[in-house]
């Protein structure tokens, strides 16, 4: 079974402060792992993935997330926020070493950036 | 090159009506997910899907529901008799064959939000 937590509903950040998204997941193999951003009344959008390699991974929009097997965590960072960073984000993982090709997404972390 | 397509984007059924939903995925794509999202609830798989094929219906309420992605045309979720618990946005994703479904990254549509009366 896979799993992912998003320990925090809701996170508050302060325009050009760096922001951290939380995520920690459960899975039996290797796991490979996403992050996702929804506005308001649209789809998921990709914005980065770790699959092998680097533990610092790069992505859209001046995203950032780290790997971190031994503390289970791929948390999602930025090092200036902007207001239009305000949006839903979802870290997803799926199970990398064979099986499902299904991933599992967490309840999601409401970012909201003030000006 | 179009990305995934959702239709309708807004559906409304009174309970006990038939709510039929529409996927085309990207084009060169072949892998189709449904997922269904709730407020306060994430995120939640209903079905996986290849052409023709039912691959993982894990997710997927045992009455009511079905889906079917046809060798031509767009993929369909079916509800059937909705219920108020039906109204969600119902989101599809595509992926495509090979080692590009392996990487398990997918693209998303814009959804298609049912509201039961």
């Amino acid at each position: 079974a896979q799993s992912v937590a998003q320990p925090e509903d809701q996170v508050n950040v302060a325009e050009g402060n760096p922001l951290t998204v939380k995520c920690t997941y459960s899975v039996s193999g290797n796991p490979y792992l996403f992050w996702y951003v929804q506005y308001p009344n649209r789809g998921l959008q990709f914005l980065l993935k770790y699959i092998t390699g680097d533990n610092l991974v790069k992505g859209s929009y001046g995203f950032e997330a780290e790997f971190n097997k031994s503390q289970t965590s791929f948390h999602l960072k930025k090092p200036s926020a902007l207001v239009s960073d305000s949006a839903l984000y979802f870290c997803a993982v799926r199970d990398g070493t064979g099986g499902s090709y299904i991933p599992t997404f967490g309840r999601g972390t409401s970012l909201i950036v003030h000006p | 090159n179009a990305g995934v397509m959702q239709n309708p984007r807004h559906l409304v059924r009174r309970r006990g009506q038939e709510a039929r939903l529409r996927c085309s995925p990207m084009k060169g794509h072949s892998h189709v997910y449904w997922y269904r999202q709730l407020p306060e609830e994430g995120l939640k798989f209903m079905v996986y899907l290849q052409k023709e094929n039912i691959i993982d219906e894990s997710g997927m309420p045992k009455e009511r529901f079905s889906a079917e992605f046809p060798k031509e045309g767009p993929s369909i979720l079916r509800i059937q008799q909705v219920v108020r618990g039906d109204s969600a946005a119902y989101f599809c994703a595509s992926s495509p064959p090979g080692t590009g479904a392996s990487t398990g990254e997918l693209f998303f549509g814009e959804g298609s939000r049912l509201t039961v009366l």
